[in-house]
């Protein structure tokens, strides 16, 4: 089973709103990354926040984890139509190493 | 610095053929992970290589295989191919294995069509 499952599945908001998408996991990790994937393309990395972080910024993405509830959030702020694509949370258990994707959140950014 | 480079981009196979995806990782990367995806399992984890060893292994059958060359470009392989085989092959590379704690970079993916 996936180690990530993330909510909402898809999630739809206008130019400028605030988007929040949310990662749960099952075991202890070392760290957890976010990427995003444009429509069927690669991957690209967005952040990696270790687990005795936090909280970490990069640019209009915030990124929170709490390892006591085994979850991560991820905020986009002002979003842009440029931003409509997947969003997939990362982790590696501690155990195995293996990184393992959630089943993503699809964003649609309306202009 | 140049990405990863997969190819071929695209693929259309018969069942039961068998077929050979190239992934070249960005320079100075030794270590290359496969991805399959689908939209019904998502992003699975296929296997990772380091210096040319096998370093994990996802919950796929035999029928994957892998292999890593000296110079760090990648080859996996999937023989007698089931419809089921379609998906987007994504091939990703880092300086060193990841086991979570580094970024990875990947590339555009191979899309395999089996008919």
């Amino acid at each position: 089973s996936q180690q990530g499952e993330e909510d909402p599945q898809a999630l739809s908001i206008q130019e400028g709103e605030n988007a929040t998408m949310n990662c749960s996991y099952k075991t202890s990790i070392n760290n957890l990354q976010w990427y995003r994937q444009n429509s069927g393309r690669g991957l690209v990395h967005l952040i990696l926040i270790r687990s005795n972080e936090r909280e970490k910024h990069s640019g209009r993405l915030r990124v929170t984890l709490d390892t006591s509830k085994k979850s991560s959030s991820l905020l986009i702020t002002a979003s842009r139509a440029a931003d409509t694509a997947s969003y997939f949370c990362a982790t590696a258990s501690s155990n195995t190493g293996k990184l393992i994707f959630g089943q993503g959140t699809t964003l649609q950014v309306k202009p | 610095k140049a990405g990863v480079t997969q190819t071929p981009r695209y693929l259309i196979k018969t069942r039961g053929q068998q077929v050979t995806l190239s992934c070249s990782p960005i320079s100075g990367h030794r270590s290359v992970s496969w991805y399959q995806q689908t939209p019904g399992q998502g992003l699975q984890f296929l296997f990772e290589y380091f210096s040319e060893t096998q370093r994990n292994k996802g919950n796929f059958p035999g029928r994957f295989s892998g292999r890593q060359f000296s110079n760090s470009r990648s080859e996996m392989n999937v023989s007698t191919l089931e419809l089921g085989d379609s998906a987007l092959y994504l091939c990703a590379s880092s300086l060193v294995p990841t086991s979570g704690r580094y970024e990875q970079y990947f590339g555009p993916g191979t899309r395999l069509t089996v008919t």
